[in-house]
């Protein structure tokens, strides 16, 4: 089974409207960390945020916040007030067990277009 | 943050020929680095996992003695397509761990392009 699914090959959204990305996780174990990376057409990964298992809120940076439903193994992104240098590709990815070291699964990703 | 970098950012060669891909944690010690390969609209797939001063763990699949990783040191890891064939041609991407408590995701290195003729 895939550890990190992203169902939405792409979104189109309008400028300063929001805008969620799903992502759903497959994993037994109980300390995880879930975290969003933006990649743009250079192709550089840009962390944006992440949500530990353990964490009972909901992560936030900036206009960038992570819906975590533990129960449904969700970790939605919310973009806020989206803006044209949002468009780009976004993965999600998931680390399974406590260790910083551990390998990431990442998701086949969403490419967004934020439209004017 | 932490900043990792890459050198080349892009790289042609030919058919036959091996290239070397650098990357760096610049600010950092990074006692785990990971080696990445995507494909054009295709998501990061795991190489190899690189340990400084040990052997590369690498992913399966993913030949050994074809992709050749060295983690000399603490903020230096070196990836090696040997003869390369066109098949090659990815975006190569490294990301490091570092040791800084309040950092939980890995730092990536901006890629490096290769197009094997």
């Amino acid at each position: 089974a895939q550890k990190i699914t992203q169902t939405q090959p792409g979104m189109f959204v309008q400028e300063k409207e929001a805008v969620t990305l799903d992502c759903t996780y497959d994993t037994s174990d109980q300390s995880y960390g879930l975290f969003w990376y933006k990649q743009p057409s250079s192709g550089e990964m840009i962390f944006l945020i992440y949500q530990g298992s353990y964490d009972e809120q909901n992560a936030t940076e900036g206009r960038y916040s992570l819906n975590f439903q533990k129960a449904r193994k969700s970790a939605n992104l919310v973009i806020s007030a989206s803006q044209l240098g949002d468009s780009a590709m976004y993965f999600c990815a998931m680390r399974e067990g406590q260790n910083t070291g551990n390998q990431f699964y990442f998701g086949t990703g969403t490419s967004l277009t934020v439209i004017p | 943050g932490a900043v990792v970098s890459q050198h080349p950012s892009w790289v042609i060669c030919k058919s036959g020929t091996s290239v070397k891909i650098e990357c760096r944690s610049l600010d950092f010690q990074a006692t785990t680095m990971f080696w990445y390969r995507q494909f054009p609209k295709q998501s990061l797939m795991l190489m190899a996992t690189s340990n400084e001063g040990s052997k590369a763990t690498y992913e399966q699949g993913v030949e050994k003695d074809k992709f050749l990783i060295n983690h000399a040191s603490l903020t230096l890891s070196t990836l090696t397509v040997t003869s390369a064939h066109p098949e090659d041609s990815s975006f190569y991407i490294c990301s490091a761990r570092t040791l800084i408590e309040r950092y939980n995701e890995q730092f990536f290195g901006p890629g490096t392009r290769l197009t094997v003729l």
